[in-house]
């Protein structure tokens, strides 16, 4: 199993949509979660740290599920801007150093 | 403006040649990593630093080597004992281990 999985997509949603993507982490003493866009030959730009509260920035909402160990991203009246790769990133301390382990992003096109 | 700047952002090597990515951070961060992305992969970790004159293997750190003399400055250097270094080298800091992660805009090596 991998340490941190997604769906690869492509997600293909009309203008406007509410999509909604999810991240499992195997490793339940992971600390803290990102969720970070890269578009298409560039780096990766963070998008959000995911609190365990949930936490919302305009349209964009993340979510934590300790319990089930996983992660969501759900972007409300998505926008022609929106498409890119979303990278969900997981940091938990193995042999007390601490590591960022990355997944392999899902694709999001936004439709006109 | 405070950032990551790699350089160049374009490099092509001959085989049996070794050659060396520049990453400069003004984010007074400590920790610096270098990661590598393969088409349809995630980031995969070669080195990284937590502090000045001190750096750890990643992941995947064959047929690399790294420095950290300065706060500021984390070069990698892809040897020739690296089989397969044709891919986009990304240079990213953080303030800690386990808070976000800032990344450079790359370099994308071709060996031809």
């Amino acid at each position: 199993r991998k340490e941190v999985e997604q769906d690869p997509g492509p997600f293909n949603v009309p203008e406007g949509a509410t999509v909604a993507f999810n991240c499992t982490y195997s490793n339940s003493a992971s600390q803290s979660f990102f969720w970070y866009r890269q578009d298409c030959r560039k780096e990766p730009k963070l998008l959000m740290s995911v609190y365990s509260s949930g936490n919302e920035d305009g349209r964009f909402t993340a979510q934590l599920n300790r319990a089930s160990q996983y992660i969501s991203l759900l972007i409300r009246d998505s926008k022609l801007s929106d498409s890119a790769t979303y990278l969900c990133v997981v940091n938990a301390e193995t042999s007390g150093t601490y590591k960022y382990i990355f997944g392999t992003g899902t694709r999001l096109k936004v439709l006109a | 403006d405070g950032g990551i700047t790699q350089s160049p952002k374009y490099l092509f090597r001959k085989e049996g040649q070794n050659v060396t990515l520049s990453c400069e951070q003004n984010l007074n961060h400590d920790a610096m990593y270098w990661y590598r992305q393969d088409p349809g992969q995630g980031l995969r970790l070669i080195y990284y630093s937590q502090i000045v004159n001190d750096f750890q293997k990643g992941d995947i750190a064959e047929g690399y080597s790294v420095s950290r003399e300065k706060k500021e400055s984390f070069p990698l250097t892809v040897t020739s004992a690296q089989k397969n270094p044709t891919a986009f080298y990304l240079c990213a800091s953080s303030g800690d281990s386990y808070n976000e992660q800032f990344f450079g805009p790359g370099t994308r090596l071709t060996v031809l």
